[in-house]
């Protein structure tokens, strides 16, 4: 069962550019977030989606940033006219879906291997 | 807006040593802990808790969760120097996003 699967690894772009970021999630999983590590800090919360939904967005920026799920494909994050505070690196994670009437909780997320952003 | 505090921030022990790392939480509607280990890449998935009490074992590591105290901690016995990680608490809610403390950097010397 392959996990989950960030491309690229590592991104360099200039700024004023665009930056897209993939994710597939682990097979089975229907549950996406993003996440943001900044140099010497712990991880960020951006956005949770499923298919075709943004569930919750509240760690994203208001401006430049988005992300979508599609129906068939993976999660993009987009960066748009980026910046050098932008520079981090931005990790997927997965999770299952909640099964009705399975005890237990869907929180479990697995990582991929994240994306390192460059903005020069 | 949500918590989670490690403690120490950094530690270095030998090998064979016995560890102990701390978490405190404050999250909202408060539904699991979980334990990542990360080195240098992805957070690997080490323990979720969700229930005060019981401990959850894999090989030498060990998680306790205290929901009274708001509270867990994550045990390593005989330390190797591949434990060598910054090792991430996270607390999560009915909110599904994980809440993440800054590490705990260990590192394990011969």
């Amino acid at each position: 069962n392959a996990g989950v699967m960030q491309n690229p690894r590592h991104l360099v772009r200039r700024r004023g550019q665009e930056a897209r970021l993939r994710c597939s999630p682990m097979k089975g999983h229907s549950h996406v977030y993003w996440y943001r590590q900044l140099p010497e800090e712990g991880l960020k919360f951006m956005v949770y989606l499923q298919k075709e939904n943004i569930i919750d967005e509240s760690g994203m920026p208001k401006e430049r940033f988005s992300a979508e799920f599609p129906k068939e494909g993976p999660s993009i994050l987009r960066i748009q006219q980026v910046v050098r505070g932008d520079s981090a690196a931005y990790f997927c994670a997965s999770s299952p879906r909640r099964q009705r009437g399975v005890s237990g909780s869907s929180h479990e997320q697995y990582f991929g291997p994240g994306t390192r952003l460059t903005v020069t | 807006e949500d918590k989670v505090v490690q403690s120490p921030l950094s530690l270095v022990v030998h090998e064979g040593d016995t560890v102990t790392l701390n978490c405190s939480y404050e999250v909202t509607n408060f539904r699991s802990l979980l334990w990542y280990k990360q080195e240098k890449k992805a957070p690997t998935f080490l323990f979720m808790l969700t229930s005060s009490g019981i401990e959850k074992k894999s090989g030498r590591l060990s998680s306790i969760l205290d929901k009274k105290e708001l509270f867990s901690i994550l045990n390593i016995t005989a330390t190797q120097t591949g434990d060598s990680a910054v090792y991430l608490c996270a607390g999560t809610g009915t909110a599904s996003k994980l809440t993440f403390g800054t590490g705990t950097r260990l590192q394990v010397t011969l």
